[in-house]
């Protein structure tokens, strides 16, 4: 089964700095995708960025981007200039593409509290 | 578009008695997804489907129910509730096509359950 870890429980940053959450996976499959989602205080889940196993470039949306290192196993999500806006929950989450399962796993989060 | 439509947002139910979570979403997707997040953790995977008539078991399943008879609907039964299973109620649903990659997975805004 595949397993997704977040090692940092809780992140602060100052208002305008650039911050990495940390994501690694551990997984046998050659296929497979990688999610970001912002959880605010309110509760809904917001996608962020995904990352396929097979992009050979790092995906990026606006703020957002992913530092995908493959051959270490891991997934980063890089949010730059932050904002008062982006305190919430983080969470990184593995699709497996291959064979009958298609289970998308949870890492634990990452609180991010971003400072003025 | 509803999306990712969950009933009820609210529920408290007594030890013992039983009830359903509906799901319903209208965007065609063929993977959908029960998770449930305890206060301050993540989310972990209880049932998840691939499509209609197809379940299966993900990392925490027992005390739970699930079926798929159409791609709209994935319902989630609790049948003797339990206060370990107050917590907050997830339904999401994604899209993939083999070989092409995934949709992100689009969540319901959740149902708060409490057992007394």
């Amino acid at each position: 089964a595949q397993k997704i870890t977040q090692t940092q429980p809780g992140m602060f940053v100052q208002e305008k700095e650039a911050v990495t959450l940390d994501c690694t996976y551990d997984t046998s499959d050659q296929s497979y995708g990688l999610f970001w989602y912002k959880q605010p205080s309110s509760g809904e889940m917001i996608f962020l960025i995904y990352q396929g196993s097979y992009d050979e470039q790092n995906a990026t949306e606006g703020r957002y981007s992913l530092n995908f290192q493959k051959a270490r196993k891991s997934a980063n999500l890089v949010i730059s200039a932050s904002q008062l806006g982006d305190s919430a929950m983080y969470f990184c989450a593995i699709l497996i593409s291959s064979g009958s399962a298609r289970q998308l796993t949870f890492g634990s989060g990452t609180q991010l509290t971003v400072l003025p | 578009n509803a999306g990712v439509t969950q009933t009820p947002k609210f529920r408290i139910l007594k030890i013992g008695q039983s009830m359903t979570l509906q799901c319903t979403q209208d965007m065609n997707h063929n993977y959908m997804y029960w998770y449930r997040q305890d206060p301050g953790m993540g989310l972990k995977l209880i049932y998840y489907s691939v499509g209609a008539g197809i379940t299966d078991k993900g990392e925490v399943p027992n005390g739970y129910n699930v079926s798929r008879s159409t791609t709209e609907d994935f319902p989630l039964r609790l049948e003797l509730a339990a206060p370990s299973q107050t917590s907050v109620y997830f339904c999401a649903s994604s899209y993939s096509r083999q070989g092409a990659g995934n949709t992100e997975a689009f969540f319901g805004q959740g149902t708060r359950l409490t057992v007394v």
